[in-house]
């Protein structure tokens, strides 16, 4: 049964930088999309970003300029960095295992990681 | 980007009630939606795939329909199990999803 786990540290000062780990049990890495989703308090779903096992990234134009995804396959895990927080990027953090075929969709999904940006 | 508005942002049902969730997209998208299921403090769950194609492992209470930009998800029979927060989401350009529509309990 494959699993993913988001981790890292829950409280984050304005400014810094956010990171994120999702490992991912009970399958290789390998030949999957991988990708982050977060849903600040009481609004919806914002997809952050995904990236392919061989390392390619693509982003939400929105935040592309703050965001980095990377891999580790020795690891089976792949991580978010996000620069420069706000207030605003208080959230729970998905990871989500995203299928590419003649559609794309978020076949898994972490339980979820809530991230407060405070000083 | 595109919007998905998502409606109604709350109902109340019976278990064994047809329950219909609309979302419309701001945008002709073909039938690039997929609509998940998510409960508090659980991983969300995907129900739907490109608008029509039940995800494996999904009771077949759950249909998706719809093409262009209006799309709707139905649960025929309303079961305990489904009381929960549905979302619809558009993969046609730069992803977004609609506001969610929370099923409660009448």
């Amino acid at each position: 049964q494959v699993q993913l786990q988001e981790s890292g540290p829950g409280l984050v000062k304005p400014s810094e930088t956010l990171s994120l780990t999702c490992s991912v049990s009970g399958a290789s890495i390998n030949n999957y999309y991988w990708s982050w989703i977060r849903q600040p308090p009481g609004k919806g779903l914002e997809w952050i970003g995904y990236i392919y096992y061989s390392g390619s990234t693509t982003y939400n134009p929105s935040l592309k300029s703050r965001v980095t995804i990377s891999i580790d396959m020795s690891e089976n895990q792949f991580s978010l960095k996000l620069n420069s927080v706000t207030a605003a990027d208080t959230a729970v953090y998905y990871c989500a295992r995203l299928f590419r075929g003649s559609y794309w969709y978020f076949d898994l999904w972490g339980r979820g990681t809530l991230v407060a940006v405070s000083s | 980007d595109i919007q998905m508005t998502q409606s109604p942002s709350s109902l109340s049902a019976s278990v064994g009630d047809r329950v219909t969730i609309t979302c419309r997209a701001s945008q002709r998208i073909y039938k690039y939606v997929n609509w998940y299921q998510h409960k508090p403090g659980e991983a969300p769950n995907l129900l739907i795939y490109a608008a029509s194609s039940l995800q494996s492992g999904v009771p077949s209470r759950f249909s998706g329909s719809g093409s262009g930009t209006d799309f709707t998800l139905t649960i025929s029979s309303l079961q305990p199990e489904d009381f929960a927060t549905y979302y619809c989401q558009q993969t046609y350009s730069t992803w977004t999803f609609g506001q969610g529509t929370k099923v409660e309990v009448k």
